[in-house]
């Protein structure tokens, strides 16, 4: 089973409210990711979890708090979030963080909107 | 530091003919790994391709070819056979082995359209 889920699929929220991002794998992959993407740029790394350790962070603003409960999931606590924080949101797993040389499978996303 | 170039923003091909989207890189790792990537309208990022900087062989997956030139630090993508499904977002990415490990260095992408 080569797929990562994610859900939701869209998501409308406003500056006060807290939502989370899921993300799943059954790939017994090791390392797992969040990545921003904005309309058509490139996908900006923000997490990285290695053995569901923080490996990773990109000097993300505290109000994404990403946490991983166990191998297979991940999730992105989203709290007092800014309309430039609209954007597809993608999560992505590998088989090892500590290589090049696995390729990275990625979920659908959810698409993101701050009110 | 790592960089990757894309320096065709929009391709347009013709059904049915090959196309060749091209892709230059950057990096301070000995080793490391180049991908591609196609991300079609609905979001989805699709691995098609990967090439280690080791391999002495080109990759190949399909229709997908990866012509990798490390002298010129080149590895760009070509498709065979175009297919209207083929019209997407290709994006070239990188990960190194070192100092970069865990990390993906993107290109800015390139939209290609398949013609009819």
């Amino acid at each position: 089973d080569t797929e990562v889920t994610q859900t939701p699929k869209h998501l409308v929220m406003g500056m006060t409210n807290k939502k989370s991002l899921k993300c799943e794998q059954h790939m017994g992959h090791r390392a797992m990711y969040w990545y921003k993407q904005k309309a058509k740029k490139p996908p900006e790394l923000m997490f990285v979890y290695s053995y569901e350790k923080l490996s990773i962070n990109e000097s993300v603003p505290s109000r994404f708090s990403p946490e991983c409960p166990n191998s297979s999931l991940l999730n992105l606590h989203l709290h007092a979030l800014q309309p430039e924080d609209s954007a597809l949101y993608l999560c992505a797993s590998s088989q090892e963080a500590s290589t090049g040389y696995n390729e990275q499978f990625f979920g659908p996303g959810t698409r993101l909107t701050v009110l | 530091a790592q960089k990757i170039t894309q320096t065709q923003p929009g391709m347009f091909v013709q059904e049915k003919e090959a196309v060749t989207l091209d892709c230059t890189y950057d990096t301070s790792d000995p080793s490391y790994g180049l991908f591609w990537y196609k991300q079609p309208s609905s979001g989805e990022m699709i691995f098609l391709i990967y090439q280690g900087s080791y391999d002495q062989q080109n990759a190949t997956e399909g229709r997908y070819s990866l012509n990798f030139q490390k002298a010129r630090k080149s590895a760009n993508l070509v498709i065979s056979a175009s297919q209207l499904g083929d019209s997407a977002m290709y994006f070239c990415a990188m990960r190194g082995m070192n100092t970069n490990a865990g990390k993906s260095t993107f290109g800015d992408g390139t939209t290609l359209t398949v013609k009819p």
